[in-house]
């Protein structure tokens, strides 16, 4: 069983709606959930980060984590045909040794249609 | 600020083959790190670097070698490519090294085909 996963969909949705994306993790000692976008060949880039459980909001975007599941989800509002990309979650813990364990969910691929 | 550069961009290599990815970042970041990208595993750490002189292995490093000898630059040399090097390469950089988890910084990638 992989330490995170993530529905690789690809997923579709009409512009304007609300979309939801999620991972489960199976590791008790993740502290700090991340969600990355990726567009068509480019490098991912951050777009939210949070830490331990709660919501953060930014903009349409809003980023939960609710540590008793085990369950992170990231929700867009009001979707945009330019919110199009892969979308990465990953988490992290920092080990005994005092360095980070990052992992990556394998992403969801989403395309808002116009 | 350019941020994190790869070269190249694209690359097909035959087995057996060597050839080192190069990675640049100009934003005087202390922690960068190597990564492949393979459909349905995610992301995957290969090496990576906590300053000048350190480096470490992540979760796949076999058949890669890493050097830090600058802050600004940390190249990815296979040794002697294999079909299951095939993969997209990300270099990514951090402020952060470790004691809090830092927004990672990444290049554009480098696509290799190895035949």
């Amino acid at each position: 069983q992989k330490e995170v996963e993530q529905d690789p969909g690809p997923l579709s949705v009409p512009e304007g709606a609300i979309v939801s994306l999620n991972c489960t993790y199976s590791n008790s000692a993740f502290q700090y959930f991340m969600w990355y976008r990726q567009y068509s060949r480019k490098g991912p880039e951050l777009l939210m980060y949070t830490y331990s459980s709660g919501n953060k909001e930014d903009g349409r975007f809003t980023a939960q984590v609710d540590k008793s599941s085990k369950y992170i989800s990231l929700f867009i509002r009001d979707s945009q045909p330019s919110d199009s990309a892969t979308y990465l979650c990953a988490m992290s813990f920092i080990s005994n040794f005092g360095n980070e364990k990052l992992t990556f969910g394998t992403g969801t691929r989403l395309t808002i249609i116009p | 600020n350019a941020g994190v550069t790869q070269t190249p961009k694209f690359q097909v290599l035959k087995t057996g083959q060597s050839m080192t990815l190069q990675c640049a970042q100009d934003m005087n970041h202390e922690y960068m790190s190597w990564y492949r990208q393979d459909p349905g595993m995610g992301l995957r750490l290969i090496h990576y670097s906590v300053g000048a002189g350190i480096t470490d292995q992540g979760e796949v490093p076999n058949g890669y070698n890493v050097s830090r000898s600058t802050t600004e630059d940390f190249p990815l040399r296979l040794l002697s490519a294999a079909p299951s090097q095939t993969s997209v390469y990300f270099c990514a950089s951090s402020y952060n090294s470790g004691l809090n988890t830092g927004e990672l910084f990444f290049g554009e990638g480098s696509r290799l085909t190895v035949l």
